[in-house]
């Protein structure tokens, strides 16, 4: 099976753009989860989609938003960007079938002037 | 809230050698699972070892094993015979049993792996 695809892997944005993240989960999966990667905060988890429905949110500003299609493809959506917002972005998808894995795509590096 | 800490931010080892990753985690649920990502240059998470909370027996996959001390809230991660592609972050992370597909990472530990 092919993994996890994130498009595009790195984006250039300036302050006050907004910006569009794309994950494609592996084949099968239905659950897709959004964590955000920096140097300062770690990895700290956005948000969790399922059947098209966010399950769980995280602990960040309502600039972050998600959704997720029929066909389980997920995207984020991050709006009015900061400085604050530069960092990679893990999308991972997991089958929800016993074992309670997660698999990682490659991340898309934001970086926000 | 549940919370994972790594207290060795760094650690650097020879080819060959035997090292133990620390992990401590905090959270009032019986029912949880404990997992260590790596994570190498390329940025790509890759999954290491996986234990589920409920079970005594600790996880093994290949030269990685795990000592999982539940009362103690203690889940380490020991390399046997470490390799140059050892080399990466080593992330120690928990995720609750009812379901939920958020992980709690710790801060992590950079491994370097030495010829």
């Amino acid at each position: 099976k092919a993994g996890v695809t994130q498009t595009p892997r790195y984006l250039i944005k300036t302050r006050g753009q907004q910006v569009t993240l794309s994950c494609s989960p592996i084949s099968g999966h239905r659950s897709v989860s959004w964590y955000q990667q920096t140097p300062g905060q770690g990895l700290q988890f956005l948000f969790e989609y399922f059947s098209e429905t966010q399950r769980n949110k995280g602990n960040f500003p309502g600039r972050f938003s998600g959704r997720q299609f029929s066909n389980s493809r997920s995207e984020m959506n991050v709006s009015t960007l900061e400085l604050g917002d530069s960092a990679l972005y893990l999308c991972a998808s997991s089958s929800l079938e016993g074992r309670n894995e997660q698999f990682f795509g490659p991340g898309t590096r934001l970086t926000v002037l | 809230a549940q919370t994972v800490t790594q207290s060795q931010p760094e650690m650097s080892v020879q080819e060959a050698e035997t090292v133990t990753l620390s992990c401590t985690y905090d959270t009032s649920e019986n029912n949880y699972y404990l997992f260590w990502y790596k994570q190498p240059p390329s940025r790509q998470m890759i999954l290491v070892i996986r234990q589920e909370a409920y079970k005594q027996q600790n996880a093994t996959e290949n030269r990685f094993s795990v000592n999982f001390q539940k009362a103690a809230k203690s889940f380490s991660l020991k390399i046997s015979d470490s390799q140059l592609g050892d080399t990466a972050m080593y992330f120690c992370a928990f995720m609750t049993g009812q379901g939920a597909q958020k992980l709690v990472f710790g801060q992590g530990t950079r491994l370097t792996i030495n010829p």
